[in-house]
């Protein structure tokens, strides 16, 4: 079946405009996560959501990143006024529950110049 | 906070060698994960070790648990080129009796010369 798939792969924006990243996780999972990587370094959690229940938003940096899940499927992250230091690759992954393997899809690599 | 800590942070061998690959981790947990990340893009799941297992086999790969030590290994036996990738352990910290989200190590680049 179909994997996770993220959109756009790349994503190249000036300092101080807005971004949405997108990501379509496996059918019939429940939970959803969101992670950034940057250069040579390991995953930062950004933000999961499980089921219904309020997502766990503690990893997010700062509140220019927000993320919705909608219908309990389709999930945005949102980065307004984008920072040089938000440049990374944002990795998202689904699994069938909290706590079981996670499925991830290739990344979106921002660049913000 | 990084929860698991890989331990070296960088291997290389020849290939038909062993690798093994160490992880530490701080908290209890409801199970450990390790994953493989190649070219930096997206991890693949390689395989899921519960609390209450000390040792899990999945073809070449060999994953042991000591929750006592609170450590894990991953061994890969007679590694092949395609092995090259990084290589991350990621725990599942026990919470108020649930699961809570995976907490990744740093990663190991393991490089296998032909």
């Amino acid at each position: 079946g179909a994997g996770v798939s993220q959109s756009p792969s790349n994503k190249v924006t000036e300092k101080g405009k807005d971004v949405e990243l997108r990501c379509d996780p496996i059918s019939g999972h429940t939970a959803l996560y969101w992670y950034r990587q940057s250069l040579g370094q390991g995953l930062e959690f950004l933000i999961y959501f499980q089921g219904n229940s309020a997502p766990d938003k503690s990893g997010l940096p700062s509140d220019r990143f927000s993320a919705e899940r909608t219908g309990g499927s389709v999930s945005t992250l949102t980065i307004q006024r984008t920072q040089q230091e938000d440049s990374a690759v944002y990795l998202c992954a689904s699994s069938p529950f909290l706590g079981y393997e996670q499925y991830f899809g290739p990344g979106t690599r921002l660049t913000v110049t | 906070s990084q929860q698991g800590e890989e331990d070296p942070q960088a291997l290389s061998i020849q290939e038909g060698e062993n690798a093994t690959m160490n992880c530490s981790y701080k908290t209890s947990i409801n199970n450990l994960q390790w994953y493989r990340q190649n070219s930096g893009r997206g991890l693949v799941h390689l395989i899921l070790i519960r609390s209450n297992e000390r040792e899990k086999h999945s073809g070449r790969l060999r994953v042991t648990l000591d929750t006592s030590k609170k450590s894990s290994s991953l061994l890969i036996t007679a590694s092949r080129a395609a092995d090259t990738a990084s290589y991350f352990c990621a725990t599942d910290a026990l919470r108020g009796g649930g699961s809570e989200k995976l907490v990744f190590g740093k990663g190991m680049k393991l490089t296998v010369n032909p």
